[in-house]
């Protein structure tokens, strides 16, 4: 069985652009996650996805990031306009309702 | 609200040596915990989780028992070897398990040989 999928691996934007990371979770997964991960901040929940519907979104990262789940093998997360601080690796993950936790490899973003 | 905190941010051990990394939490619901587990450039990979107050829980060598009296899960193994030098994070979730993960900040482990 596929795991979690990721593209692209490696992004580097110009401050200013939008770029738009993708995410397939495991099939038939119905909870489906966005974190982003620095060495500082540790992991922090962007958004939370259940069936389709947004559970939680990150307070701290409404303004500029907006993830959506088109249907249920895919979810993207966009950041618009990127800025230099968002710099790190973003992760995608999918679960059952109270299953395990699936991690895709992440996206690492490099904005300059 | 839930959180989860991990004291130690960089522990190193020489091979052979046992280890524990810290791990302890609050929530006012029924606690699920977990460690995970994250190779250089992989994703993370669950380690272990449990939601069952004093049942020690093991997988690769490495245990944990969940004490709800002191909310705490610390991650233990009697003799680290240098495969296991990872970020290791402790996670928690609700007691029905629906939800989401609430992370601690990680501890680095590097085993030297």
């Amino acid at each position: 069985d596929a795991g979690v999928t990721q593209t692209p691996r490696h992004e580097v934007a110009e401050k200013g652009q939008t770029i738009i990371l993708k995410c397939e979770p495991v099939s038939g997964h119905n909870d489906l996650f966005w974190y982003r991960q620095t060495k500082i901040q540790g992991l922090e929940l962007l958004s939370y996805f259940r069936s389709k519907s947004l559970m939680e979104d990150g307070g701290a990262f409404k303004d500029r990031f907006k993830a959506e789940m088109l249907n249920s093998s895919f979810s993207t997360l966009k950041i618009q306009p990127t800025e230099p601080k968002d710099s790190a690796v973003y992760l995608c993950a999918s679960s059952l309702a109270k299953g395990e936790v699936f991690f895709g490899k992440g996206t690492r973003l490099t904005v300059v | 609200g839930d959180s989860v905190t991990q004291t130690e941010g960089l522990v190193t051990l020489t091979k052979g040596l046992p280890v524990m990394l810290n791990c302890t939490y609050q929530t006012t619901y029924s606690p699920f915990l977990f460690w995970y587990v994250q190779h250089l450039n992989e994703a993370p990979k669950l380690l272990l989780k449990s939601s069952t107050d004093n049942k020690r829980t093991e997988h690769q060598g490495f245990y944990a028992t969940l004490h709800k009296s002191s909310s705490s899960f610390h991650l233990q193994k009697s003799s680290v070897q240098l495969s296991d030098s990872a970020l290791y994070f402790c996670a928690l979730k609700r007691g029905s398990a629906l939800g989401r993960l609430h992370f601690g900040a990680g501890t680095q482990l590097i085993v030297i040989p």
